[in-house]
């Protein structure tokens, strides 16, 4: 079976600090890993996704994140948070499926 | 190239009345898929639709909801005989044939049950 843990439902950070998001996963296959970004009233937004390629995957407005197998994590990343920056991050997993599987959240506040 | 579409944004229905939320997914994806977000907690999984078929409905609720995705038209989710417990955003999602981890979500209805 597949799941999501995401570490700390609400993350606060100042404008220009690195931002790090935490996101384990645990799956029964080898799995495809996601981030969505959420703004209020809004749908879910891709962000960057693992498909076993590259273990270090790059998205949009300057997001990153790893896959580690050893640790069954993918933290998402970027290096110098914006104001923009601040919505619900939401990490998936999935199987050959078709099912994703969403963690709860993680609510980022960026403080000017 | 327009994204996936829901309709309506926003529902209010009376507890016992029926609600139909549509999705008209993204040009040439053949998949539909209907997510539930209830407050304060992630998307929770309720079906996977072709056209025509339903492949995964593991995560439908056993009475009141259905969902379908017809030849021609939007897929729909019906919820029947509303209850408050069915407030929350429903969220669609849609993939072309083969590449199911390729999903582009819709906005989503809010359905709230008064």
């Amino acid at each position: 079976a597949q799941s999501v843990t995401q570490l700390g439902s609400h993350v606060s950070v100042s404008e220009g600090a690195l931002v790090l998001l935490r996101c384990n996963y645990s799956s029964s296959v080898p799995p495809y890993l996601f981030w969505y970004v959420q703004y209020p009233n809004q749908g879910l937004q891709l962000l960057l996704k693992y498909t076993s390629a590259a273990t270090l995957v790059k998205g949009i407005n300057g997001f990153e994140a790893e896959f580690k197998k050893s640790e069954t994590s993918f933290h998402l990343t970027k290096p110098s948070a914006h104001m923009s920056d601040a919505a619900e991050y939401f990490c998936a997993v999935s199987d050959r499926v078709g099912q994703f599987y969403f963690g709860t959240g993680t609510s980022l506040t960026v403080i000017p | 190239n327009a994204g996936v579409m829901q309709n309506p944004r926003h529902l209010v229905r009376r507890r016992g009345q029926e609600a139909r939320l549509r999705c008209s997914p993204m040009k040439g994806h053949s998949h539909v898929y209907w997510y539930r977000q209830l407050p304060e907690e992630g998307l929770k999984f309720m079906v996977y639709l072709q056209k025509e078929n339903i492949i995964d409905e593991s995560g439908m609720p056993k009475e009141r909801f259905s969902a379908e995705f017809p030849k021609e038209g939007p897929s729909i989710l019906r919820i029947q005989q509303v209850v408050r417990g069915d407030s929350a955003a429903y969220f669609c999602a849609s993939s072309q044939q083969g590449a199911f981890y390729e999903q582009y979500f819709g906005p989503g209805t809010r359905l709230t049950v008064t």
